[in-house]
C-alpha cells in the first residue's frame, strides 16, 4: 500500500539550531511530495513541493527539502530555528501521476522549540 | 475570499444527530478536496470532486458519509446519524490541477466537529 513514514513523532531543537524532519515514501514511481505545517488551530500550510528536476527545493519560511530517490526519503530542513517555527509538520506525497489526486499524509512531527 | 473557507469552524452535536459541514473553494478552482484529521488516524483523504465528473468517494469511512458540489463551487460534506468516532477536524483543499497532475492543494482552516 501506499504510504508516506515520519519516524520521528516529537522533535525539540534550541532556537537558533539546526533542523531536520525525515520522511519517507514507498512506491515503484516518484510520486509529487509536499511538507505542509499545520500551527494550533489553523488548516494547512505548504512550505515546498517537489515535483521534478532539481532534488533541493526552496521554500517559504527558510526551508528547504531534498529529495533522494535512492533512500525514498525527501527530508526537511532548516539551518536556524525560530520560535515562532514551533508547530506540527506533515509530510505528503501524491501517487497518481495522470491527474489530480487526494494525498496521502504522514503522521506529522511535532516540533518543539526550547529558548 | 483569497482562501478556502469552511464553516462552522466548530460544531458539537449529539450522537445519533446528522451534521452538515461547508466548504467554499477558492475561486477559479476546479478540484476539490475533503480529509479527516483525528489523533488516532492521521489524515485520511475522504472525497475529490473535480469539475462537474462523478466525485471520487473512495475513502468515504462508511454510507453515512456523503458529499455533494453544487454548480462546481461550495461542497457539503454531510454525515448521518453521527458516531462518536466521527469526532475530528474536517478538512477541505482546493486546488487548479497543473499538467500531469502537477497538483497544489491549498487547505482551509476546518471544521472541528465534537459528537458527545
Amino acid at each position: 500500500a501506499q504510504s508516506v513514514t515520519q519516524p520521528d513523532i516529537h522533535i525539540t531543537v534550541s532556537e537558533g539550531a539546526s533542523l531536520e524532519l525525515r520522511c519517507n515514501y514507498s512506491y515503484g514511481a516518484t510520486p509529487y511530495l509536499f511538507w505542509y505545517v499545520q500551527s494550533p488551530g489553523q488548516g494547512l500550510q505548504l512550505l515546498l513541493k517537489y515535483f521534478s528536476g532539481d532534488t533541493l527545493v526552496q521554500g517559504i519560511k527558510g526551508f528547504e527539502a531534498e529529495f533522494k530517490r535512492s533512500q525514498s526519503s525527501f527530508n526537511l530542513r532548516k539551518p536556524s530555528v525560530h520560535w515562532s517555527d514551533a508547530a506540527e509538520y506533515f509530510c505528503a506525497a501524491a501517487y497518481s501521476g495522470g491527474g489530480a489526486d487526494g494525498l496521502t499524509f504522514g503522521k506529522g512531527t511535532h516540533l518543539i522549540i526550547q529558548p | 475570499g483569497a482562501g478556502v473557507s469552511q464553516s462552522p469552524s466548530n460544531k458539537v452535536t449529539e450522537k445519533g444527530k446528522d451534521v452538515e459541514l461547508r466548504c467554499d473553494p477558492i475561486s477559479g478552482h476546479t478540484a476539490l478536496y475533503w480529509y479527516r484529521q483525528s489523533l488516532g488516524q492521521g489524515l485520511e483523504f475522504l472525497i475529490y470532486f473535480q469539475g462537474n465528473s462523478a466525485p471520487d468517494k473512495s475513502g468515504l469511512p462508511s454510507d453515512r458519509f456523503s458529499a455533494e458540489r453544487t454548480g462546481g463551487s461550495v461542497s457539503t460534506l454531510t454525515i448521518q446519524r453521527t458516531q462518536q468516532e466521527d469526532s475530528a477536524v474536517y478538512l477541505c483543499a482546493s486546488s487548479f490541477p497543473g499538467l500531469r497532475g502537477k497538483n497544489i492543494q491549498y487547505f482551509g482552516a476546518g471544521t472541528r466537529l465534537s459528537v458527545l
